[in-house]
């Protein structure tokens, strides 16, 4: 079974300073990588996903990822952040021929001024 | 596209009470899944349906939970009796199974007294 960690509970980070926020996945079989963000009392809102080719993603909102396969990991990043960007993100998989897609246990994005 | 729509947004009701909440997917997705989000379990995925039919209900807590889709516009998640430990965000999502993007609904917030 697949499963997904998400080291960092918390990221407290300055307006317009570079953040990462961590992913790490354990499966099996060939996978296909979201991030998620959950604005306060809101669904969540699809960044971005990696399906295949290019290891690099480009999402929304100015965020990419890099999926990793030797290191299983899919860490989310942006080069500067807004004070908007101050939200949940889950990171998920998802086996690939199946559709129960497995969360993390989110961190939570603080960006102060 | 009005995206995934949850009814009530709110619900508190008092313990032993029966709680149904409900969700209309996107037009056109084939997929819906019910979710539940609580501070100590985070995302859990309760069931899913594939073309109307419930194809995984294995993270259906008890007896008490119990969740139809009559038709592709319509499902419903039903808890009876409702218990203080049911209080959770609980959230619908849909998708084309040949995407695997998952669109989520804003979420019903339940409180069980």
């Amino acid at each position: 079974a697949q499963s997904v960690t998400q080291l960092d509970s918390q990221v407290p980070v300055f307006e317009e300073a570079p953040v990462e926020l961590r992913c790490n996945y354990s499966s099996s079989v060939s996978v296909y990588l979201f991030w998620y963000v959950q604005y306060p009392n809101q669904g969540l809102q699809l960044l971005l996903k990696y399906l295949s080719g290019s290891t690099l993603v480009k999402g929304i909102n100015g965020f990419e990822a890099e999926f990793n396969k030797s290191q299983t990991s899919f860490h989310l990043r942006k080069p500067s952040v807004h004070i908007s960007d101050t939200a949940e993100y889950f990171c998920a998989v998802l086996n690939t021929g199946f559709q129960k897609l497995v969360f993390g246990t989110g961190t939570r994005l603080l960006v102060s001024p | 596209d009005a995206g995934v729509i949850q009814s009530p947004r709110h619900e508190v009701t008092e313990m032993g009470q029966e709680v149904t909440l409900r969700c209309k997917p996107i037009s056109g997705h084939n997929s819906l899944f019910w979710y539940r989000q609580t501070m100590m379990r985070g995302l859990e995925l309760l069931i899913y349906f594939n073309n109307n039919v419930p194809i995984d209900d294995s993270g259906m807590p008890e007896d008490r939970f119990s969740a139809k889709m009559p038709n592709a516009s319509f499902s419903t998640l039903k808890i009876q009796p409702s218990e203080p430990r049911d209080s959770a965000v609980y959230f619908c999502a849909s998708s084309l199974y040949e995407i695997n993007e998952q669109f989520f609904g804003p979420g019903t917030r339940l409180t069980v007294l």
